[in-house]
Formats: C-alpha cells, sequence, structure tokens
C-alpha cells in the first residue's frame, strides 16, 4: 500500500527566503506525482504535475523534482513571499482497481513572516 | 482551466439529519468523480469514487448506506451523509477527472472548493 509522507508538518521563515518542501512515498512505481496548495478553509490548487518520465517541473517561482528512484520530490519555493502561506501537499496516483485515486501526504504548513 | 463547485460551501445541521452535497463540474464532463474527507490538520481522505451511470466504489470503512452518492450525469454527483452525527463533522471536498487522453498518468483531477459539515 502506496504512503506518502512530508515532514516537517509546518514551517515558519522570513520572507525572501527560498525553501525546500519535501516529499516521500514508498511505492517507487508510481505514473506521476503532484504538487497542491491548500488555502485554510478552501479546496484544492494544483501547482506542478510531474510524469515519471520527467525529473523536474517548473512554474514561476516553484520548481518540483522527483527521484522516482529514492522515493522522494521536493517542491523548491524561491524568493517566499507572504502569500505563499498555505498547505502545501504532494500526491501520487494509485490505479489499483478500476479508477485510478490520489494517495496524499498529510501537508506541510508554510507560514512566510513579513 | 477546469472549474468544480460545491455547493454548499457550508452546512450547520442537528444530528439524525440528512445533508445533501452537490459536486459540479462546470466547464468539462467527468465519468469519475472522488468524494474526500478531510479532519483538522489531517490530509485529505478518499470515501468513494463516484462513476456516471453505476454504482460508487466505496473504500474500506467507508459506510456506503451512510455515505450515499449519486452520479446522474456527466456533471454532477451528489453525496447525501445520512442520519448524520456529531462526528461525521468535516470538510468534504469532490474532484472530477479531466482526462487528457494517452497512457496512464495524463489524468487530472481538478477540486471543488470544499464543502464545511457541521453537525450539532
Amino acid at each position: 500500500k502506496q504512503e506518502v509522507t512530508q515532514i516537517p508538518a509546518a514551517l515558519s521563515v522570513p520572507e525572501g527566503e527560498n525553501l525546500v518542501l519535501n516529499c516521500s512515498f514508498t511505492d517507487s512505481a508510481i505514473y506521476n506525482l503532484q504538487w497542491f496548495r491548500q488555502d485554510p478553509g478552501k479546496g484544492l490548487t494544483s501547482l506542478l504535475l510531474i510524469q515519471s518520465s520527467q525529473r523536474e517541473q517548473t512554474s514561476g517561482r516553484l520548481n518540483a523534482s522527483l527521484d522516482k528512484s529514492s522515493g522522494r520530490s521536493t517542491l523548491y519555493i524561491a524568493a517566499s513571499q507572504p502569500g505563499d502561506s498555505a498547505t502545501y501537499l504532494c500526491a501520487v496516483p494509485d490505479y489499483t482497481g478500476a479508477n485510478s485515486k490520489l494517495t496524499f501526504g498529510k501537508g506541510i504548513t508554510l507560514s512566510v513572516r513579513p | 482551466g477546469a472549474v468544480v463547485s460545491q455547493h454548499p460551501s457550508r452546512v450547520i445541521c442537528k444530528s439524525g439529519t440528512s445533508v445533501k452535497i452537490e459536486c459540479r463540474s462546470l466547464d468539462f464532463q467527468a465519468t469519475t468523480m472522488f468524494w474526500y474527507r478531510q479532519f483538522p490538520k489531517q490530509s485529505l481522505m478518499l470515501m468513494a469514487t463516484s462513476n456516471e451511470g453505476s454504482k460508487a466504489t466505496y473504500e474500506q470503512g467507508v459506510e456506503k448506506d451512510k455515505f450515499l452518492i449519486n452520479h446522474a450525469s456527466l456533471t454532477l454527483s451528489t453525496l447525501t451523509v445520512t442520519s448524520a452525527h456529531p462526528e461525521d463533522s468535516s470538510f468534504y471536498i469532490c474532484s472530477a477527472n479531466l482526462i487528457a487522453g494517452g497512457p496512464r498518468g495524463q489524468e487530472t483531477q481538478y477540486f471543488g472548493p470544499g464543502t464545511r459539515l457541521l453537525v450539532l
């Protein structure tokens, strides 16, 4: 059974700092990995999706990397801003059965201090 | 991009009543929708997979008679929490699959804004 872990659970940094959020998964046979952002009391916004054949994806100040063999992914946020404060979740799909479903980590709650 | 809506966004009800939550894909058709539950400071846990025109597939430990799912059209799935109790209070989020085509790994799930349920 796939397990997704995100450590630490919370992170607080000063504005402007570059930071890395980690995600690990136990079953390396994944098709892709996705990073989401969740604001308090809100749904999820997809940030980046990395296919298993890719090593990284970039969108603006965000860069996500994937190392399937070691079961790890990182989300790099450059020049962090207070508006980046949110919970960041990673998820991998599970194709066991007729439909795919996502297995999520518990998320990392990021606070960027002005 | 693809948009998924949920209604209501927040509901408070008395113990023993039933609550219906709607999930709509606004600008695309979704043969598959997913229902998740999220408790405070916890991750999203998949409750069931809703397939248009067929019965939903429930995850282990989720009571299908308590959480009724109907996927009557390609743009609408509903979750009904029957005889709700305080322990059912949670954040319920739906998502819909936008299949880009091609091999596995091409699907993208778009999430609704969530519904906060509070059972008194």
